[in-house]
């Protein structure tokens, strides 16, 4: 079983709405991600965040907003998404942004988002 | 070019086959590969890293890396229907925090 959680496993949501992605881990990591992964095609690196603070945004546009609560906690922020936003957004973990090098990434099992 | 080129598949064999997934690229600053599996509709789990060149073997899974032709491949040996899953491989390089995938090789193994 995965060690990173996330909430919920599956979202709808119209192109007005705001919602929010979580995701949890225990580990004790101080690094965390998010991908996004359409069908098909690799996870994409959108967000790295080392000791709660964002240290990588891959120029995202801002209706995709993260939040890093504490060390355990990293949540993405939803507010009017387009269709071409649906897709499998996942959550990752590592130890600290150098320990990533050694492929310690421990993925949580995604969040697929659907958006009318 | 992409910096990372893998075989979409899909790749079918039968039960008990060895199975070669492979990837090439183009960096020549990548120096830690690895290879992660996923299953439909779920988040990609690391199987095998290597750094630098050579071979790594975990039970039935053997991982190669070739540095001078930028070339590395996964083999699985005895291959069974619970090995159908997408392979991704994935590179980085030296102190480095960001993850470069390949497309991902889709495998189905036939009972």
């Amino acid at each position: 079983d995965t060690e990173v959680t996330q909430t919920p496993k599956h979202l709808v949501m119209g192109m007005t709405n705001k919602k929010s992605l979580k995701c949890e881990q225990h580990m004790g990591h101080r690094a965390m991600y998010w991908y996004k992964q359409k069908a098909k095609k690799p996870p994409e690196l959108m967000f790295v965040y080392s000791y709660e603070k964002l240290s990588i945004n891959e120029s995202v546009p801002s209706r995709f907003s993260p939040e890093c609560p504490n060390s355990s906690l990293l949540n993405l922020h939803l507010h009017a998404l387009q269709p071409e936003d649906s897709a499998l957004y996942l959550c990752a973990s590592s130890q600290d942004i150098g320990r990533v090098i050694a492929g310690e990434l421990f993925f949580g099992e995604g969040s697929r988002l659907t958006v009318l | 070019q992409k910096e990372v080129e893998q075989d979409p598949g899909p790749l079918s064999v039968p039960e008990g086959a060895i199975v070669s997934l492979n990837c090439t690229y183009s960096n020549s600053a990548f120096q830690y590969f690895m290879w992660y599996r996923q299953y439909s509709r779920k988040g990609p789990e690391l199987l095998m890293y290597t750094y630098s060149s050579g071979n790594k073997e975990d039970g039935r899974f053997t991982a190669q890396v070739d540095k001078s032709s930028k070339y590395i491949s996964l083999f699985i040996r005895d291959s069974q229907p619970s090995d159908s899953a997408t392979y991704l491989c994935a590179m980085n390089v030296e102190y480095g925090n960001k993850l470069v995938f390949g497309a991902g090789t889709i495998l189905r193994v036939k009972s």
